[in-house]
């Protein structure tokens, strides 16, 4: 199974909603990934975690929080965005992060807006 | 990590090889070059990498130049599904920085019937 999944895979929120996007791999993976990718841009990483543990925070707004309650899973929680953070949010994961050349298998991405 | 230039934009006759090209003249000894591609409105899906030498695997062969400054990924028999985003990204594998994706703009490949 090299799949990553992720739910919802559309989602509208106002902007006092407080929603959560999911993020799932059972390939044994250690690290998992947040990229946003505004339209007709290239996906930019927001968040890196590591054994369950955060290791890399591209300076996203704390409106953004992460969390990885196990290896297999991978939350973004949001709470008071702007519509500017509109977008498709991606999630990925390699096998390690920090050596060696993993390549990352990406989710379909859950398309965001918000009004 | 090393900076890659693409051209933006790509035509390709079904059934002919598609030839993307890549310069990384900045590319430092330990960066490897990495593809990947994206189908629209669906996550960027891996296709290869190298570090020296030249790889093939069922998708794609990969062609390094022997100063590595720059690369070729061949796509040998295009298929209306390869029109998509080809995203060539180099990256060091063995830094705490390792496992970072920095997109650039990518090559929209359009393969025509």
């Amino acid at each position: 199974d090299t799949e990553v999944t992720q739910t919802p895979k559309h989602l509208v929120m106002g902007m006092t909603n407080k929603k959560s996007l999911k993020c799932e791999q059972h390939m044994g993976h250690r690290a998992m990934y947040w990229y946003k990718q505004k339209a007709k841009k290239p996906p930019e990483l927001m968040f890196v975690y590591s054994y369950e543990k955060l290791s890399i925070n591209e300076s996203v707004p704390s409106r953004f929080s992460p969390e990885c309650p196990n290896s297999s899973l991978l939350n973004l929680h949001l709470h008071a965005l702007q519509p500017e953070d509109s977008a498709l949010y991606l999630c990925a994961s390699s096998p390690r992060f920090g050596q060696g050349a993993y390549e990352q298998y990406f989710g379909p991405g859950t398309r965001l807006t918000v009004t | 990590d090393a900076k890659t230039t693409q051209p933006t934009s790509m035509d390709c006759a079904e059934g002919r090889a598609a030839n993307l090209p890549c310069n990384h003249s900045t590319i430092s000894g330990n960066e490897y070059v990495y593809w990947y591609r994206q189908i629209h409105s669906q996550g960027p899906q891996y296709i290869i990498h190298g570090l020296k030498n030249n790889e093939t695997n069922e998708m794609a062969s990969l062609i390094i130049t022997e100063d590595r400054k720059s690369s070729t990924l061949i796509l040998p028999h295009a298929t209306l599904r390869d029109t998509a985003v080809y995203y060539c990204i180099v990256r060091v594998a063995g830094s705490s920085n390792t496992g970072k994706l920095i997109f650039g703009q990518g090559t929209t490949l359009q393969v025509k019937p």
